[in-house]
C-alpha cells in the first residue's frame, strides 16, 4: 500500500527567507503523479505544484520549486522568499497513474508559519 | 468562472441522526470527489463520481454514501452519524477523472459537528 509521510508537524520561516518542507512516499508503482497542495485558515485547499513521475526535471511554479528523488522516493518543496501569506498547512499528496481504482494518498501535512 | 461551491458550510447534528452535504462542482468539469479531514486521521479519500457513476471508493463503512446528477452536481450522505463523523468534508472537482492526474480544485468544506 502507498503511504505518504512529512515528517515536520510544524515549521516557521522568517519573511524573504527559504524553506524546504520534507515528503517522502513509499510505493511499488512506477508511474504516479505527487502533489503539494496548501490549505490556509480559510480552509480552502489550493493545489501549489504537481510533478509527474516520469519527468526527471524538478517543477516549479515561481517561488515553488520541489526536489523530486524518484529512487530515494523523496518529493521536497522549496519555497523562496517566504510570505506571509504562505503561512498555511501545507499537504504532499500521491496519486497512481492508471485507470481502475486509484487513491490519493496524502500525507499528515506541515504547519508553516512565516514570520514578519 | 466560479470555483467548487459545497453547502451547508456548517451544521451541527444529533448522533444517530443522517446528513447530506451538497458539492457543486465548477462548470464544465465531469469529475467530483469526496474527502475527510479530520486533526487525528488527516485528510482521507472518501469517493469519487465521475458521469453519474462511481469510479472509486476509499475504506470507509457503508454508512458514507454519494450520488451525482446528470449536471454533475454531487451529495454526499452519512446515515446513523456517529461522533467520530465530526470533520471537515472537502468536495474537489476536476475536468477528467481524477486518475487522470488532472488538477482538482477543493471547495471551502462543509464543517460538520455531531453532538
Amino acid at each position: 500500500a502507498q503511504t505518504v509521510t512529512q515528517s515536520q508537524p510544524e515549521m516557521s520561516v522568517q519573511e524573504a527567507e527559504t524553506v524546504t518542507l520534507s515528503c517522502t512516499y513509499d510505493t511499488s508503482e512506477n508511474n504516479y503523479y505527487l502533489f503539494w497542495y496548501k490549505q490556509p485558515p480559510s480552509r480552502q485547499m489550493i493545489l501549489v505544484i504537481r510533478q509527474e513521475a516520469y519527468k526527471q526535471q524538478n517543477a516549479t511554479e515561481n517561488r515553488f520549486s520541489v526536489n523530486f528523488q524518484k529512487a530515494a522516493k523523496s518529493f521536497s518543496l522549496k519555497i523562496s522568499d517566504s510570505q506571509l501569506g504562505d503561512t498555511a498547512m501545507y499537504f504532499c499528496a500521491f496519486m497512481k497513474i492508471g485507470s481502475g481504482t486509484y487513491k490519493y494518498i496524502f500525507g499528515t501535512g506541515t504547519r508553516l508559519k512565516v514570520l514578519a | 468562472k466560479a470555483g467548487v461551491t459545497q453547502t451547508p458550510r456548517y451544521l451541527i447534528k444529533t448522533r444517530g441522526q443522517q446528513v447530506t452535504l451538497s458539492c457543486s462542482p465548477i462548470s464544465g468539469h465531469r469529475s467530483v470527489s469526496w474527502y475527510q479531514q479530520t486533526p487525528g486521521q488527516g485528510l482521507q479519500f472518501l469517493f469519487e463520481y465521475f458521469s453519474e457513476t462511481q469510479r472509486n471508493k476509499g475504506n470507509f463503512p457503508g454508512r458514507f454514501s454519494g450520488r451525482q446528477f446528470s449536471n454533475s452536481r454531487s451529495e454526499m450522505n452519512v446515515s446513523t452519524l456517529e461522533l467520530g463523523d465530526s470533520a471537515l468534508y472537502l468536495c474537489a472537482s476536476s475536468s477528467r477523472e481524477a486518475f487522470s492526474g488532472n488538477t482538482i480544485y477543493f471547495g471551502e468544506g462543509s464543517w460538520l459537528t455531531v453532538v
